[in-house]
C-alpha cells in the first residue's frame, strides 16, 4: 500500500465547498485512491474511490491528477454533518490500512 | 439492510479476564475484518477473513488475542487475559471478497479494561 499524506486539520464554512487534498507519489498502476470518513464515536464509513478518472457519487467528488500521484475529494456543499476525520487511502484490494485522516471541521 | 451488528457497545472489565467481541457481518458479504482504533495508534487492523478463513493475521498484537469465524454470518474477537493497554474501540467491517469492495463498519465496541 502506498503512503499517504494529508493535512493534519482543514475548517470550512456550512454551505461551501470542501476540498480535501491527499498526495500518494509512490502509488503504483493498479492501487485504488479510497476515501472513508469517520464521524465522533462511529465506525468510519465509505465515501467514494478511483483508479484513474475521476469520479462523483452522491456523496462527494474525486478528483485523481493526472499522474495519479495526488488527489482531492470534494464535499460541493459542506453541511455542519460533514465534520469528522477524512482518511485517504491507496490501495489494491480490501486489506486498507489507515494513516491519521484530515479533521475537518465545518463551521457556521 | 441492519449493516454489520456488534456486540456489546460498551464492556468494561477487570485486568485477568477474558473478554469476548461479536461480530454479524452483512449478509452475502464474504470478507470480514478486525480492526483496533486507540488515540495514541489510530486504526489498526489486526485480522482478516476471507470465506471464514483467517488470511492475514499479522495484526494480532499478541497469543492473548484470538479471532475466529465460524460461518459466514459470525465472527469473534477474544482477549485473554485482558490488560488495561487492552482498552480501545474495536471495529468488525465486512465486505465482498472482490478488488475495491467497499468496506462497512459496525458502530464498533468500546473496551475499557480496568
Amino acid at each position: 500500500d502506498a503512503k499517504t499524506t494529508q493535512p493534519t486539520s482543514m475548517d470550512c464554512a456550512e454551505g461551501r465547498a470542501a476540498n480535501l487534498p491527499c498526495n500518494h507519489s509512490t502509488i503504483s498502476g493498479n492501487e485504488y485512491v479510497y476515501w472513508y470518513r469517520q464521524i465522533h464515536s462511529q465506525g468510519p464509513q465509505y465515501i467514494i474511490h478511483g483508479l484513474k478518472n475521476n469520479e462523483t457519487n452522491e456523496m462527494a467528488s474525486l478528483i485523481i491528477t493526472e499522474d495519479r500521484k495526488s488527489s482531492t475529494l470534494i464535499l460541493p456543499h459542506a453541511t455542519l454533518r460533514d465534520t469528522a476525520v477524512y482518511y485517504c487511502i491507496a490501495e489494491y484490494g480490501n486489506k486498507l490500512v489507515f494513516g491519521a485522516g484530515t479533521i475537518l471541521r465545518v463551521k457556521s | 439492510d441492519a449493516g454489520v451488528i456488534q456486540s456489546p457497545r460498551h464492556e468494561v472489565t477487570e485486568m485477568g479476564q477474558e473478554v469476548t467481541l461479536r461480530c454479524k457481518p452483512i449478509s452475502g458479504h464474504n470478507s470480514l475484518f478486525w480492526y483496533r482504533q486507540t488515540m495514541m495508534r489510530g486504526l489498526e487492523l489486526l485480522i482478516y477473513f476471507n470465506n471464514n478463513v483467517p488470511i492475514d493475521d499479522s495484526g494480532m498484537p499478541e497469543d492473548r488475542f484470538s479471532a475466529k469465524m465460524p460461518n459466514a454470518s459470525f465472527s469473534t474477537l477474544k482477549i485473554q487475559p485482558s490488560e488495561p493497554r487492552d482498552s480501545a474501540v474495536y471495529f468488525c467491517a465486512s465486505s465482498l471478497d472482490r478488488v475495491n469492495s467497499p468496506l462497512h463498519f459496525g458502530n464498533g465496541t468500546r473496551l475499557t479494561v480496568t
